[in-house]
């Protein structure tokens, strides 16, 4: 089983759409937890990190479900400039080399 | 503010020519760190750095090298270049550990023919 997995997609989504990505987790000692977002040919940048509690930034809520060890991010009223790859990131203790990064999954919101 | 500067952005090379990939970052940050992102696969760490003086290996360390005399400076150096080098090259550098953000230099796209 892979460390860190996502559905590659692509999801397609209409304009306005909620659209819904998961990412499991294999490491039960994983602590820390990310969304980057990386644009077509660009570097990945930071979208949100993920707390136990959730968290939400505007249009965009993050969850973490440790018992089956899987992460969410829930996106609201799509806009086209979404369109993106959203990379999920999980990090063991030690530091930024304890990190694995997940294939992302592609988002494409449709006119 | 620059950020991660990286340098080239594109490079074709022959095999077995050797070659640097640059890095710099103006955030004074002690951690950097060399990824390679394949099609299909998640980045993989090649070498990290937490400090001036202070290099380690990643994920997928052999058939390159690196330097960090600087805080500023994370040079990727790979010699005699293979074509299961041929991928995207991305520097990374953030101030902390895995609970903070990490900033991605613009990226490399090397071809080794």
């Amino acid at each position: 089983r892979k460390e860190v997995e996502q559905d590659p997609g692509p999801f397609n989504v209409p304009e306005g759409a909620t659209v819904a990505f998961n990412c499991t987790y294999s490491n039960s000692a994983s602590q820390s937890f990310f969304w980057y977002r990386q644009d077509c040919r660009k570097e990945p940048k930071l979208l949100m990190s993920v707390y136990s509690s959730g968290n939400e930034d505007g249009r965009f809520t993050a969850q973490l479900n440790r018992a089956s060890q899987y992460i969410s991010l829930l996106i609201r009223d799509s806009k086209l400039s979404d369109s993106a790859t959203y990379l999920c990131v999980v990090g063991r203790p030690g530091g930024y080399q304890k990190v694995t990064f997940g294939i992302g999954t592609k988002l494409q919101v449709i006119p | 503010n620059a950020g991660v500067t990286q340098t080239p952005k594109f490079r074709i090379l022959k095999i077995g020519q050797s070659m640097t990939l640059q890095c710099t970052q103006d955030m004074n940050h002690n951690y950097m760190y060399w990824y390679r992102q394949d099609p299909g696969m998640g980045l993989k760490l090649i070498y990290y750095s937490v400090g001036a003086g202070i290099t380690d290996k990643g994920e997928v360390p052999n058939g390159y090298n690196v330097s960090r005399s600087t805080t500023e400076d994370f040079p990727l150096r790979l010699e005699l270049a293979a074509p299961s080098q041929t991928s995207v090259y991305f520097c990374a550098s953030s101030y902390g550990r895995e609970s903070e953000k990490l900033f991605f230099g613009s990226g490399t796209q090397l071809s080794v023919l």
